[in-house]
């Protein structure tokens, strides 16, 4: 079955600090993965996804194939990167696709 | 661009009552979706559109149905409210005709059920 799993409930960090927020998925196939964030009282937006291979906001994702992981970085974490971090995996294929999403981990910058 | 909007904001209602949650994007998105949110479960599927006039079920789809009325509108309705649908509901679009993935969130609707 397709799922996303993301152990960390809460991760909390120094200023400063680098940060790696995990995700691992279980799919047969060859797959699409993303990373959305949810900022205090703000709605849900894409962070990055994975075939841009970009970096956003100096966050970065690498698509680990053989370990089925796709973890959040960034080297130096500042205060407003506190959010709630969710990844997730495309399932499907063409108009029908949808997106799967992990429970969340919810990053916590400390001064 | 307003992108997705969702109505209401907030919402309260009793065990048994219905509601619709209003959804609306003005992106030319050809797929909409309904998703909740509650805490420790991250966001479920309910259900989904994949184009004007036909919608289909997601994860958790039982006590709730949909309308895609058009293509900018796609509608939640809640006919007997009960305690454990409480939660927050986010509308989502998608252009997946030039790929997935890339959703366009609303700001969600707190739905409380007493």
């Amino acid at each position: 079955a397709q799922r996303v799993t993301q152990p960390e409930k809460l991760l909390s960090v120094f200023k400063g600090a680098p940060v790696e927020l995990k995700c691992n998925y279980s799919y047969s196939g060859s797959p699409e993965l993303f990373w959305y964030v949810q900022y205090s009282r703000q709605r849900l937006q894409l962070l990055l996804r994975h075939i841009s291979r970009e970096s956003i906001k100096g966050f970065t994702a690498d698509l680990n194939k053989g370990e089925t992981s796709f973890h959040l970085k960034k080297p130096f974490a500042q205060e407003e990167d506190s959010a709630m971090y969710y990844c997730a995996l495309l399932k499907g294929g063409g108009a029908t696709n949808k997106l799967i999403f992990g429970t969340g981990t919810l990053l916590a910058v400390q001064p | 661009n307003a992108g997705v909007t969702q109505t209401p904001k907030f919402q309260v209602l009793k065990t048994g009552q219905s509601m619709t949650l209003q959804c609306a994007q003005d992106m030319n998105h050809n797929s909409m979706y309904w998703y909740r949110q509650d805490p420790g479960m991250g966001l479920r599927l309910i259900y989904y559109s994949a184009s004007e006039g036909t919608t289909d079920k997601g994860e958790v789809p039982n006590g709730y149905n949909v309308s895609r009325l058009n293509k900018r509108e796609f509608s939640l309705r809640l006919e007997s409210a009960a305690p454990s649908q409480t939660s927050v509901y986010f509308c989502a679009s998608s252009d997946t005709l030039q790929g997935g993935g890339g959703y366009t969130f609303g700001s969600g609707t707190r739905l409380t059920v007493v």
